[in-house]
Parts: C-alpha cells; structure tokens; sequence
C-alpha cells in the first residue's frame, strides 16, 4: 500500500497476556520507529530500526517490551505479560533513511489501541 | 534535555475565527522542528517542517513560522475541518543519530460552524 500499516487496529488483552502488534511500513523506507501514546498526550518514542537493526531502544519502558524487524521491512513489537499501564497507542512510523532536508519527515500508521483489563 | 510545550492545550473557535497555536521548545541545535495533525483514531499527519528561525511555510489556511524559541501555527478563516489536535515535534541533539521526534502534548482545535 501507499503508506503506513499497522494491525491489529484494536487489541484487548486480559492482564498478563502477550500481545505482537505489526507495523508495514512504507516501501523503501529504512527508517521505522515505533511510539507510544497516552490518552491525551503527544507520542513518545519508543525504538528505532535502520533496516534490520534496532539502533535505538532506549524508550522501550522495561524488559516486557521487544521489538524487531528481521529482513528489514515488516516490524513487530511485543510485549509480555502485559499490565493495565501499557494501555495505549502504539504508532509506528517510518522514513527515509534520516539525514538531509527532506529525507527526516515520518509517516505514521494509524496505530493500535492497545486495552489491557 | 530538549522539551516541547504547546499552548493552549485546548481551543474553540467560530467558523472563520483566525487564531494561533504556539509551541515552545528548549533544544540547543535545533535541526528541525515539526507540525502533524491528528484526527480521533488516526495516526499523525505531516504538514510541515522548519529548519531555521525565520522560515515560514504555508499550506491552504495554516501558515507555520519559526523563530529561536518557539514556533507558531496561524490559523485563517478556519472551517470546521480544521478541527484536529495540532501536535509539534522537534529533532535537536536528544534525537542522536537516529531522527527520533521528541512531541509536544498538543493542541486540541474545535471549529464551530
């Protein structure tokens, strides 16, 4: 498709449960981000793929959460043994490869609500 | 560390009633700042991005200027359509290498006809 795709668009999960939410990303973009988003709030990053390797993971919130991207295109992120707190918007993004005007614009998804009850 | 304030967090208009969305940022070497709209169940999307204190970029009724400390988003005539939360994002040092955004938490718009 022409842009950002990510599934499931809404995910409820019962406490404790492990989720895998997927992100598409535009072709040819080597860039992928993925962000969380409160209710209410702007997003906060997450972790960051160049290609397959995760470059970046210093926003993931504790060892629950792991993300991937094995070839370099599709990319999933998991969390385990899910808590109420990790509800959210999970919005993954991606980009040409970052660096020179006109190549650092991200292109969202349209996320996935994550409910943990 | 860099940080993003946008103000108001919420704001109504009538139908044609021109206003602006500030957003203040602490960043030394900025390298870029950002402006997403967000409609209710939707992901961000792009309108526009300023490198410099000075620039200003224009797109239909949005116009969005940046200066060494905060960025403005002016809004002319809007119709209801423009309702959305307006969000601002920059890229400063805190970013790295990798181009990650730092958001502020955004400006609900309500236009009313």
């Amino acid at each position: 498709g022409a842009g950002v795709s990510q599934s499931p668009r809404y995910k409820v999960a019962k406490r404790g449960q492990d989720v895998a939410l997927r992100c598409d990303p535009i072709s040819g973009h080597v860039s992928l981000f993925w962000y969380q988003q409160a209710l209410g709030q702007g997003p906060e990053f997450l972790t960051y793929f160049q290609n397959e390797a995760q470059l970046d993971k210093s926003g993931l919130p504790s060892d629950r959460f792991f993300a991937e991207r094995p070839e370099g295109s599709v990319s999933t992120l998991k969390i385990q043994r899910t808590q109420q707190e990790d509800s959210a918007v999970y919005l993954c993004a991606s980009s040409f490869l970052f660096g020179g005007e006109g190549k650092n614009i991200q292109y969202f998804g349209a996320g996935t609500r994550l409910s943990v009850l | 560390e860099d940080q993003v304030t946008q103000s108001p967090e919420a704001l109504r208009l009538q139908e044609g009633e021109s206003s602006s969305l500030n957003c203040s940022y602490t960043v030394s070497g900025l390298r870029g700042l950002f402006w997403y709209r967000q409609d209710p169940g939707k992901g961000p999307e792009f309108l526009f991005t300023l490198y410099s204190a000075g620039e200003e970029k224009e797109k239909e009724r949005l116009k969005a200027t940046l200066t060494k400390k905060e960025s403005f988003l002016h809004i002319t005539a809007p119709k209801p359509e423009d309702s959305a939360t307006y969000l601002c994002a920059v890229l400063g040092p805190g970013s790295g290498n990798t181009g990650k955004l730092i958001f502020g938490q955004g400006t609900t718009l309500q236009v009313k006809p």
